[in-house]
């Protein structure tokens, strides 16, 4: 199985400022179509988990441009601007090139 | 718009078999696949399988023996049954749209596997 590796485990960002998550994958994940299906997902306290980014760099429907995904082959990152109240939670990093699919551990995100 | 809603039972015994229901709106099964994802409390995400548009599936070998997922499209239902149900099954199931990736979600649905 492909491992997802994410760091860092937590994190603490004040309000209107930056932070990025890394995740690296134990295979590449460049798919015999070229595609590459890496996807950030975020859970809020209580809810399901939503799609944030798919295919590397390509955000959702109704995500804001605040969220940008970038990397290639096993190395990607997460980066979200301008951080809002709203924005904490738990990040994964998920990868559906091979299977079974597999999500990194998670990335808690707190507002000081 | 896309919506999932996950239904079953709440609490199970060991070895007794859960049935869990995904009940589909805004998109067509026929055109989406539908995956299954499970969170055991306070942990992290594990993907359970996949039905695709066409009806095959994949399922993850941790738990390939024991996972059947079928569908009704007349019903807009995806169906997930897995038997011998041990206390680690415990968590909440999510049903997703897939299509590359899992997009949209449901609420979860809580299940408990206790004696």
């Amino acid at each position: 199985d492909v491992v997802m590796t994410q760091t860092p485990v937590s994190l603490s960002v004040s309000l209107g400022g930056q932070v990025s998550i890394s995740c690296r994958s134990s295979q590449s994940l460049v798919h015999n179509n070229g595609n590459t299906y890496l996807s950030w997902y975020l859970q809020k306290p209580g809810q399901s988990p939503q799609l944030l980014i798919y295919k590397v760099s390509n955000r959702f429907s109704g995500i804001s441009d605040r969220f940008s995904g970038s990397g290639s082959g096993t190395d990607f990152t997460l980066k979200i601007s301008r951080v809002e109240p709203d924005d904490l939670g738990v990040y994964y990093c998920g990868q559906g090139t091979q299977y079974p699919l597999t999500f990194g551990s998670g990335t808690k995100l707190e507002i000081k | 718009q896309v919506q999932l809603e996950e239904s079953g039972p709440g609490l199970m015994q060991p070895s007794e078999t859960l049935s869990l229901t995904c009940t589909v709106s805004g998109f067509s099964l026929t055109s989406n696949g539908v995956g299954w994802v499970r969170q055991p409390l306070g942990k992290g995400l594990v993907w359970m399988g996949t039905i695709w548009a066409g009806g095959s599936t994949n399922y993850n070998s941790a738990v390939q023996s024991r996972l059947s997922i079928s569908r009704d499209t007349s019903k807009s239902q995806v169906f997930l049954k897995m038997n011998s149900l041990q206390p680690e099954d415990t968590g909440t199931y999510y049903c997703a749209r897939h299509v590359g990736q899992l997009g949209d979600w449901g609420q979860g649905v809580m299940v408990t596997v206790s004696s």
